[in-house]
């Protein structure tokens, strides 16, 4: 059974805070992970992926792999309102050129 | 440079009528996806095509649905009759994958989401 799981939320967080997103996957055998960014009423985009151990920056976003514990998480420094969306976790298992995505984890930043 | 389109954006229908959802990929990628996201599923995996052959239609519902890839830039998504279990937002993604996935190695780009049609059957 293949399985992404995060966490539904809301998560709740100040503008200027650090927004932590966790995502955790079934297969261990899984090679690639993505972070997509949903607003409300509009489609996924992608804006992060991440293919080996570690951390890996863009701008405000960190995307962070530990395949050990098959767990994958995206930090947002500097939260603004406008990151205020539903955050999708994608995972390529093994075996597969598709992707498995998690139901999302809703991020609420106030001003 | 054009995204992916999908067409309609809305559609309302009554249960039991044909509908057909259109997508045209983006310029040369090779990999088109079909999904379906409602609140208590999330975003689920219907069928996905890799130069136009259909590989993996394991998340088709039933035999209601059925999906073409006539060419190699256009799908439609058709559900005959159609219920109000139905109703969702169906998106396409676009790809490009240069080696369907074996087991074993990475093979998977980046999926490229179209803006959806929100299907209504009432």
């Amino acid at each position: 059974q293949k399985e992404v799981e995060q966490n539904s939320g809301p998560l709740s967080v100040p503008e200027g805070a650090i927004a932590s997103l966790n995502c955790t996957y079934s297969d261990r055998g899984s090679q690639s992970f993505f972070w997509y960014r949903q607003y409300s009423g509009k489609s996924p985009e992608l804006i992060m992926s991440i293919y080996s151990n570690g951390d890996k920056e863009d701008g405000r976003f960190t995307a962070q792999l530990n395949k050990a514990s098959q767990y994958v998480s995206l930090l947002i420094r500097d939260s603004q309102p406008s990151d205020s969306a539903t955050y999708l976790c994608a995972v390529n298992m093994r075996g597969y050129s598709t992707l498995t995505f998690g139901k999302g984890t809703m991020l609420l930043v106030s001003p | 440079d054009a995204g992916v389109i999908q067409s309609p954006r809305h559609e309302v229908t009554e249960m039991g009528q044909e509908v057909t959802l259109r997508c045209k990929l983006i310029s040369g990628h090779n990999s088109l996806f079909w999904y379906r996201q409602t609140m208590m599923r999330g975003l689920e995996l219907l069928i996905y095509f890799n130069n136009n052959v259909p590989i993996d239609d394991s998340g088709m519902p039933e035999d209601r649905f059925s999906a073409k890839m006539p060419n190699a830039s256009f799908s439609t998504l058709k559900i005959q009759p159609s219920e109000p279990r139905d109703s969702a937002v169906y998106f396409c993604a676009s790809s490009l994958i240069l080696r369907v996935g074996t087991s074993g190695g990475p093979s998977t780009d980046t999926q490229y989401f179209g803006p959806g049609t929100r299907l209504t059957v009432l």
